[in-house]
């Protein structure tokens, strides 16, 4: 069974910074490009970020570009997303992500993680 | 970049009535050489995570009713529950996946029980 589990999330000051992770389980992780997903709250789904197997390839959605990092460890199956200058708009339910075997629909979501920016 | 949107952002809909929630893309989502829509639906209720329903426009995920089901190509797109049952409140989003690795999804729409 496929398993996503984020963890690092909480309230952090405007400009302050957090790391979240996604530890990965029920699938070769390897093999599978990953991505961060998030939902401001009460609001719509944005994707954030997406990484490579090899991480080699990194995308990211224009709002946190030179902000936010996308990264792996695929010996220990986890997924990153390093925020930084973190701003209120980016409150929201941050969701660890698979696609699907035979296209980029996201077949698998964790149950995601929250995160604050608040003074 | 592709943009999708979504009518009506909201409906109300009798139980065992049919609900149809519309999905427009900004530009074609469908691939020429593979003949396929670059297309998905999701369902997500308060609380929970999203959870996939259609992918390639009218491919139903395994375990979804056949209540569900996804139709249109090129950029209209439609999600049809045939008889909406009480555990079908949610919120349903559409999402474009043809300009992979880059992807976006709609605003959502709210269906709830009339």
């Amino acid at each position: 069974e496929v398993q996503l589990v984020e963890s690092g999330g909480g309230l952090v000051q405007p400009g302050g910074s957090l790391r979240l992770s996604c530890a990965a389980s029920g699938f070769t992780f390897s093999s599978y490009w990953m991505s961060w997903v998030r939902q401001a709250p009460g609001k719509g789904l944005e994707w954030v970020a997406n990484i490579k197997q090899d991480g080699s390839e990194k995308y990211y959605v224009d709002s946190v570009k030179g902000r936010f990092t996308i990264s792996r460890d695929n010996a220990k199956n986890s997924l990153y997303l390093q925020m930084n200058s973190l701003r209120a708009e980016d409150t929201a339910v941050y969701y660890c992500a698979r696609r699907g075997s035979s296209g980029w629909y996201v077949r698998y979501w964790g149950q995601g993680t929250l995160v604050t920016v608040s003074s | 970049d592709i943009v999708m949107t979504q009518s009506p952002d909201s409906l109300a809909v009798s139980l065992g009535e049919r609900a149809t929630i519309n999905c427009k893309s900004s530009q074609s989502v469908l691939y020429s050489s593979n003949n396929k829509n670059y297309l998905a639906w999701y369902q997500q209720k308060p609380g929970q995570p999203p959870k996939l329903l259609i992918y390639w426009a009218s491919t139903r995920d395994s375990g979804v009713p056949d209540r569900f089901s996804g139709s249109g190509s090129g950029t209209d797109f439609t999600l049809t529950i045939s008889s909406l049952q009480a555990e079908d409140v949610a919120v349903y989003y559409c999402q474009q996946y043809y300009s992979t690795p880059i992807f976006t999804f709609g605003p959502g729409t709210k269906v709830d029980i009339k």
